[in-house]
């Protein structure tokens, strides 16, 4: 079975640029979550989607923004980049949500670095 | 703000030595506790993961202490070798909202 898999792996962007990053979860997984790694500051949460509805949003600027399809893929979206939006952003899919036991599996990451 | 703190940032330990990274955490809700390891260039995976009601679990070398009363838990990994040497991150799912809630991560260096 596939991994999540992640596009493009890397991007360079300048400021007040916009930019989507796109993931595409395991094969039958409907549940796809985005973080945003720095160093320092581990993983923060983005956002997560479940059939095609956002479940959760973490503490992000309306800057950043998600949406998923009705065949579990998933994009984000940064507009108006900043210099601190360099980071690698994750995706990592689980089977369904709605619970704590679902293992989350990540993709490699896009690296985002904002010039 | 950092919901679990994670410590130390980064650790070198020699070829078979014990390496030890603690977590701790404030919200009582969480009700279950992943480790992830991530090597370079990869994302995180699963590494091992524990219930508040064991306080202790053992995957081969890899074993989470958990103190539910200190609100903390660790993760030794022992006879540590160089194909360890990566990232480990602790984190806490909150059955609430499910969100999972990240360490800053420690970066552990095993020198043969």
């Amino acid at each position: 079975k596939a991994g999540v898999t992640q596009t493009p792996r890397y991007l360079i962007k300048t400021r007040g640029q916009q930019v989507t990053l796109s993931c595409s979860p395991i094969s039958g997984h409907r549940s796809v979550s985005w973080y945003q790694q720095t160093p320092g500051q581990g993983l923060q949460f983005l956002f997560e989607y479940f059939s095609e509805t956002q479940r959760n949003k973490g503490n992000f600027p309306g800057r950043f923004s998600g949406r998923q399809f009705s065949n579990s893929r998933s994009e984000m979206n940064v507009s108006t980049l900043e210099l601190g939006d360099s980071a690698l952003y994750l995706c990592a899919s689980s089977f369904q949500w709605g619970s704590s036991y679902n293992e989350q599996f990540f993709g490699p990451g896009t690296r985002l670095t904002v010039l | 703000q950092q919901q679990v703190k994670q410590s130390p940032q980064s650790l070198i330990v020699q070829k078979g030595g014990i390496s030890i990274i603690n977590c701790a955490y404030e919200n009582t809700a969480f009700d279950y506790f992943p480790w992830y390891q991530q090597f370079p260039g990869k994302g995180p995976a699963l590494l091992i993961a524990i219930r508040p009601d064991v306080s202790e679990k053992k995957e081969g070398r890899f074993t989470i202490s958990f103190n539910k009363s200190a609100k903390q838990f660790s993760l030794h990994i022992m006879d540590s070798q160089p194909g360890d040497s990566a990232t480990y991150f602790c984190a806490a799912s909150n059955p609430n909202d499910y969100k999972l809630s990240f360490g800053a991560g420690t970066t552990v260096t095993v020198r043969a």
